[in-house]
């Protein structure tokens, strides 16, 4: 079975804080994706990689970047955290583009 | 018109009922259609994934994909609680045509 991990379930931070996501995936997925899930308005992309060091905006990628040095582990980096901020966060990864995404647990990020 | 449409629900059936999900959906080149389920607090588990028209069946489950009314259904036969989630459709092109496009979910509760 595919293991997605991501590093926190629960996390709280302060307002302008850098804040750091971890994902790790064992299965040698080309593709990993970073999602963020809010009441009434679903899962929203906010970046992804096809590929090692490559990187694609989402549809809602302001306020955030990302990191992928090695092929299983997929960062998000909040530059500088705002209340706004506040959701689930959830990773994915795929074998190749038209395979299904398979998703960690989440992290539910706090922001006071 | 949004790409993807999923009535929110919440839709509650007795124990052992035959529950029926649904997504319609705008965009034509849409070929990959997949269901998820969101247990609370947890991230979403792939259930089914089908390519193109027609049925597939994995026990309890089957997914229906109908492209000429741009319309699929996930059918759960004899309902357990232990079915009570939140429901994601989800679909994409073929090829490198875009990323996921999820519904926003129904979410379905199963009673005794």
């Amino acid at each position: 079975d595919v293991k997605v991990t991501q590093s926190s379930r629960y996390l709280v931070k302060r307002t302008g804080e850098k804040v750091f996501l971890e994902c790790v995936q064992d299965m040698d997925h080309e593709n990993m994706f970073w999602y963020r899930q809010d009441p009434g308005l679903g899962l929203r992309l906010i970046y992804f990689s096809y590929d090692v060091k490559m990187k694609e905006k989402g549809d809602i990628p302001e306020g955030y970047s990302v990191s992928r040095e090695k092929k299983e582990r997929f960062s998000l980096i909040l530059e500088s955290a705002s209340t706004n901020q506040t959701s689930m966060y959830l990773c994915a990864s795929s074998l190749i583009n038209n395979q299904p995404q398979h998703f960690g647990d989440g992290t539910r990020l706090s922001i006071l | 018109q949004k790409e993807v449409e999923q009535d929110p629900g919440p839709l509650s059936v007795p124990e052992g009922a035959i529950v029926s999900l649904n997504c319609t959906y705008s965009n034509s080149a849409f070929q990959y259609f997949m269901w998820y389920r969101q247990y609370s607090r947890k991230g979403p588990e792939l259930l089914m994934y089908t390519y193109s028209s027609g049925n597939k069946e994995d026990g309890r489950f089957t997914a229906q994909v109908d492209k000429s009314s741009k319309y699929i259904s996930l059918f759960i036969r004899d309902s357990q609680p232990s079915d009570s989630a939140t429901y994601l459709c989800a679909m994409r092109g073929g090829g490198s045509q875009g990323n996921l496009i999820f519904g926003k979910g129904t979410k379905l509760s199963v009673k005794p």
